[in-house]
């Protein structure tokens, strides 16, 4: 079964700080990654996605994604957070069909 | 401007008294689909829609029953809810293609009782 893993379910920064976030999924097939942002109180909102092309993504408000086949990984990283950052991230498969698959998510807080 | 609009945004109700929430969407996407998310769990996914007439399961199905009837339209209904169903419910829509990224509403908070 399609499963995909966020490793860190808390992560604690300082503004200027970089960030790096895991996702691992399995499934063997071609895979639609997208990384997906909740502000507090908010619903969920495209971050950046992959399906074919440049494995290294760029997204919204300076965010990247790096899709290592080899890895089963598409993590995300932005150089340098901001207060504005903190909020909930979450990684989501899509493949060889419509179900989506979505990691349990972190939580990102940002200290001003 | 384009939107997904769930109703009720939030819900608190007793074990046993059918529910419905609405999902509509005015983007003329194809691809509907439930969520509920619970802490330290994301998101998963109860039903799906490729248009109208064609639901699937996802991986929640169970005590959740959906219609699509209608191209923007995709509820979600609780014949009997029960305690565990108390969530945060999410419907999103795409345009039809595995890698298209999903519009999300923003969200109904059932407590069942």
């Amino acid at each position: 079964a399609q499963s995909v893993s966020q490793h860190n379910h808390h992560v604690i920064l300082s503004e200027a700080a970089s960030l790096e976030l895991g996702c691992n999924y399995s499934y063997g097939g071609t895979v639609n990654l997208f990384w997906y942002v909740q502000y507090p109180g908010q619903h969920l909102q495209l971050l950046l996605k992959y399906f074919s092309g440049d494995p290294l993504v760029k997204g919204i408000k300076g965010f990247e994604a790096e899709f290592i086949k080899s890895k089963f990984s598409f993590n995300l990283r932005k150089p340098s957070v901001q207060w504005s950052d903190t909020a909930e991230y979450f990684c989501a498969v899509r493949a060889g069909g419509f179900k989506t698959i979505f990691g349990a998510g972190t939580r990102l807080f940002v200290k001003a | 401007e384009a939107q997904v609009t769930q109703n009720p945004r939030y819900l608190i109700t007793v074990t046993g008294k059918k529910l419905t929430v609405t999902c509509s969407q005015n983007m003329n996407h194809e691809y509907m689909s439930w969520y509920r998310q619970d802490p330290g769990l994301g998101l998963r996914q109860i039903y799906y829609s490729m248009n109208v007439e064609v639901t699937d399961k996802g991986d929640v199905p169970e005590g959740y029953k959906v219609s699509r009837k209608e191209k923007r339209n995709f509820p979600l209904i609780l014949e009997s809810p029960s305690p565990n169903q108390t969530s945060l419910y999410f419907c999103a829509s795409s345009s039809l293609g595995a890698n298209q990224p999903q519009h999300f509403g923003d969200g109904t908070r059932l407590s069942i009782l």
